[in-house]
């Protein structure tokens, strides 16, 4: 089946740690996205790509990072300059550009400890 | 100024009424518009999508888009209380090719 995965689903960090969320589609989607997702919020999107070797800053970008080595991968590192990290993390992609659906994966959720 | 702004509720209705969401958006490029449904502790899901100014329908779902107020909204008829979740409105930029959410409104329907 197509989809997005997203993992690990639970993951916990001490401060100061750099951590790494996977993101891997098979539905061959050129643009993928990273939204965070804080409780009672909606989605602010972290970073964005629309081809391989290519990705821009979205709206909250400072203390993470990401690569697009391959069509079907995005990872997210959020590195220790990351004030607030603990959130829920949303990964999508979409074949359409910006008038497509936006397909998620189930999401990651971080806690700081 | 937020680019998507939604009523974050809680909004309740009874079973079998009609639920009214509504969003408003700032940026006039904008040309997409989405409604996602949202579980708690889950990743949204697409319930309806709208182009063009006017009403469309799908089931028990209508969206209405009007390009000149900048105004989103959806309802939902015989409101189930399996709708009851979180609504994200989300508008897609042309020009960018990036999406902006709104807060989301959160729906409870009362059996």
């Amino acid at each position: 089946d197509g989809g997005i995965t997203q993992s690990p689903k639970y993951l916990f960090r001490k401060e100061g740690q750099n951590v790494t969320l996977s993101c891997e589609q098979n539905l061959n989607h050129d643009a993928m996205y990273w939204y965070r997702q804080d409780p009672g919020q909606g989605l602010r999107l972290i970073y964005y790509s629309q081809i391989v070797n290519d990705f821009q800053k979205g709206d909250i970008a400072e203390g993470y990072s990401v690569s697009r080595e391959k069509k079907e991968s995005f990872p997210l590192t959020v590195t220790s300059a990351q004030k607030n990290p603990t959130a829920f993390y949303l990964c999508a992609s979409t074949q359409g550009g910006s008038t497509g659906e936006l397909f998620f994966g189930e999401g990651s959720r971080l806690t700081v400890l | 100024q937020k680019e998507v702004e939604q009523n974050s509720g809680p909004l309740s209705v009874p079973e079998g009424a009609i639920a009214s969401l509504n969003c408003t958006y700032s940026d006039r490029g904008s040309q997409s518009f989405f409604w996602y449904r949202q579980y708690s502790g889950k990743s949204p899901e697409l319930i309806m999508f709208i182009y063009s100014n006017g009403d469309k329908e799908d089931g028990r779902f209508t969206a209405q888009l009007n390009k000149a107020s900048q105004y989103v909204s959806l309802l939902i008829r015989d409101s189930q209380p399996s709708d009851s979740a979180t609504y994200l409105c989300a508008v897609g930029l042309y020009n960018f090719n990036k999406f902006y959410f709104g807060s989301g409104t959160k729906l409870n329907v009362k059996p």
